[in-house]
């Protein structure tokens, strides 16, 4: 199965702060049909995940555009351009390209 | 407006089997698929299965021998069986909407706990 491991694990950030996820797959995930199925999901508090970003780079409708995606074959990057207090929770980045399809760890984003 | 709802039991005797539903609208079975994923308790999500847009299923390897996904599009119902549960099964169980790997709708979740 394809591994993806997230980094960091925790991230401390303030309000109105820029951060990154990082998310590196053991495998590239560029599919034959020339796409990339690379997700990132957001889990609040007591919730269930909601997707943000799908295809490496594509905002899910209505996910405000603080939120970008980028990379490529086997490394990813989630960026929040001015973190809010609604951005508090878990990241996930997914993948689809091969089954099955798996998940990474996490990163848990918290108020410094 | 899309939405998706597991139901099924909340506790399940270890060795049995557990039964969940997944109720949907705003969408047809047979023009998206559907995806089973678990969330052990403080861990990251596990894919399950899933069942396409035209019956066909998928299933994880590591639970391919206990796992059934099946459906009745009559009444927008995706259903999940997965036999000889052990403690390790407790977590939330969440049903998806799945337009090619994209997990865009998700359930609130079920809880489902393996006890004695």
């Amino acid at each position: 199965d394809v591994v993806l491991t997230q980094t960091p694990p925790t991230l401390s950030a303030t309000i109105g702060q820029s951060v990154s996820i990082s998310c590196r797959s053991s495998q590239s995930l560029l599919d034959s049909d020339g796409d990339t199925y690379l997700n990132w999901l957001l889990q609040r508090p007591g919730q269930s995940p909601q997707l943000l970003i799908y295809s490496v780079s594509n905002l899910e409708s209505g996910v405000p555009n603080r939120f970008s995606g980028s990379g490529s074959e086997t490394d990813f990057t989630l960026k929040i351009s001015g973190v809010e207090a609604e951005d508090l929770g878990v990241y996930y980045c997914m993948q689809a390209t091969h089954a099955p399809n798996t998940f990474g760890a996490g990163t848990k984003l918290e108020l410094k | 407006q899309v939405q998706l709802k597991e139901s099924g039991p909340g506790l399940v005797q270890p060795s049995e089997t557990l039964s969940l539903t997944c109720t949907v609208s705003g969408f047809s079975l047979t023009s998206y698929s559907v995806s089973w994923v678990r969330q052990p308790s403080g861990k990251g999500p596990e894919w399950m299965g899933r069942m396409w847009y035209d019956g066909d299923t998928a299933y994880n390897s590591a639970l391919k021998s206990r796992l059934s996904i099946s459906r009745d599009t009559s009444k927008n119902q995706v259903f999940l069986k997965m036999n000889s549960l052990q403690t390790d099964d407790t977590g939330t169980y969440y049903c998806t909407r799945d337009p090619g790997g994209v997990l865009d709708y998700w359930g609130q979740g079920v809880m489902v706990t393996v006890s004695s």
